[in-house]
């Protein structure tokens, strides 16, 4: 069966610093992958998607990026965190070919400070 | 650009009612709706999902209504349970041009179940 990691669980970086949270899945391959956001009592709002090593599809400009360096590795950064970027990170993945549903991690609760 | 309209944000249903909620989605293009569930502190679980070529999906407790012309989609839960006490989100899908599908979710609805 599939799962997906992400680490850490949780986070606490202080303005300015940087950032790398991680995902992994395993028992597939060539998953798509994505990166959403969640603030505070609000919805989901993607960020980045890949379909395959190396690609990577920004939907909202802004202070993060994203890297795929392994099939089934996924990696959100930033050079300098801003109050802004606070918020729960949760990473899913779907089926390479044309399947609609997306499976979620635990997600990471980031809070800069 | 709020493209999935979710409402109420907030219900609190008795145990055994019916709780309902509704979305609403502007572009055409959506091709599958899916259901969220969310408990604190953790992941969205897919709960349920349509397309929008059937009206209606049941799944045990968990119904969802689509109105193609109206581009209206509920999710009913009947027999509320406790259990079912969480943040339930909708969604729309849309594929992009690598042949992904991208999802666009509603701001989310927390129900309680009392007992």
């Amino acid at each position: 069966s599939q799962t997906i990691h992400q680490w850490p669980a949780t986070l606490v970086q202080p303005v300015g610093s940087p950032l790398s949270l991680e995902c992994t899945v395993e028992g597939t391959s060539n998953p798509n992958l994505y990166w959403y956001r969640q603030a505070a009592g609000r919805g989901l709002q993607l960020l980045f998607y890949s379909v395959g090593i190396g690609q990577i599809s920004s939907e909202v400009p802004q202070n993060l990026s994203a890297s795929r360096p392994q099939d089934r590795q996924f990696i959100l950064s930033s050079k300098k965190l801003l109050l802004s970027d606070s918020g729960f990170y949760l990473c899913a993945w779907s089926v390479l070919a044309g399947a609609h549903e997306q499976y979620f991690g635990p997600g990471t609760r980031l809070t800069v400070t | 650009q709020q493209q999935v309209k979710q409402s109420p944000q907030s219900l609190i249903v008795q145990k055994g009612g019916i709780s309902i909620i509704n979305c609403a989605y502007e572009n055409t293009a959506f091709d599958y709706f899916p259901w969220y569930q969310q408990f604190p502190g953790k992941g969205p679980a897919l709960l349920i999902a349509i397309r929008p070529d059937v009206s209606e999906k049941k799944e045990g407790r968990f119904t969802i209504s689509f109105n193609k012309s109206a581009k209206q989609f509920s999710l009913h839960i009947m027999d509320s349970q406790p259990g079912d006490s969480a943040t339930y989100f909708c969604a729309a899908s849309m594929e992009t041009n690598f042949g992904n599908e991208k999802l666009t979710f509603g701001t989310g609805t927390r129900l309680t179940i009392i007992p």
